[in-house]
């Protein structure tokens, strides 16, 4: 089976800082997603990937960019850490071409700014 | 666009009693749907996906879904939950001409009293 890696697993940044958050799977899935989860909210698609070097924005791509170089990677950064931000960034996979539509998920990043 | 509501952001059942989460969506094509379930600390987790046919679906644990392209529904039901149900619950929409950009509902969350 396959699986997707999410790192770090906690990252503690300064207000202002640039963060940047990795993401790894070994499914060999096309697609590939990041979303931000806030403490007891749904989830917020920041920017999907449809293929190596592609980018495409989500509802929330403002303040984050990201990079596709590999099939296997996604990483997101943040380009200007917001003092008290706390929240969950979660990587995610899928096939569509493969006929799995359905998003595999990672553990999540957890983010705190001090 | 594609969206995906949860009315019910928090729902009580007894153990052993029956269970239906429910899920609308809007999308001007029949979409890709699935089920999501997080437990506390813990990424997503895919209960069940629609892609066409048999308009329910059955799933990990005992759930299934009924997908409903009259009245835009993808509603999720158990016949007897168990403590360990206990989580939230995520409904989700992909669309193939949104290059499968997966939009999440807010969440249900469920809580199985003994």
């Amino acid at each position: 089976g396959g699986i997707i890696t999410q790192t770090p697993k906690f990252l503690i940044g300064q207000e202002g800082q640039k963060l940047t958050l990795k993401c790894q799977q070994n499914f060999n899935h096309d697609t590939m997603y990041w979303y931000r989860q806030d403490s007891g909210k749904g989830l917020r698609l920041i920017y999907y990937s449809i293929t190596e070097n592609d980018l495409q924005k989500g509802d929330l791509s403002e303040g984050y960019d990201a990079s596709r170089e590999k099939k296997s990677s996604f990483s997101l950064t943040v380009t200007s850490a917001q003092k008290n931000e706390m929240a969950v960034f979660l990587c995610a996979s899928s096939n569509p071409a493969g006929g799995n539509q359905a998003p595999l998920f990672g553990e999540g990043t957890r983010l705190s700014v001090l | 666009a594609q969206s995906v509501t949860q009315p019910d952001a928090r729902v009580t059942v007894s153990e052993g009693a029956s269970l239906q989460l429910r899920c609308k969506y809007s999308s001007s094509v029949t979409p890709y749907l699935f089920w999501y379930v997080q437990y506390p600390r813990q990424g997503l987790q895919l209960l069940l996906k629609y892609y066409s046919g048999d308009p329910v679906v059955q799933g990990v644990n005992g759930f299934e879904a009924e997908f409903s392209k009259s009245n835009s529904s993808f509603h999720l039901r158990k016949a007897s939950v168990h403590w360990s149900d206990s989580a939230v619950y995520f409904c989700a929409v992909s669309m193939k001409a949104g290059g499968y950009k997966v939009v999440f509902g807010s969440g249900t969350r469920l809580l199985v009293s003994p």
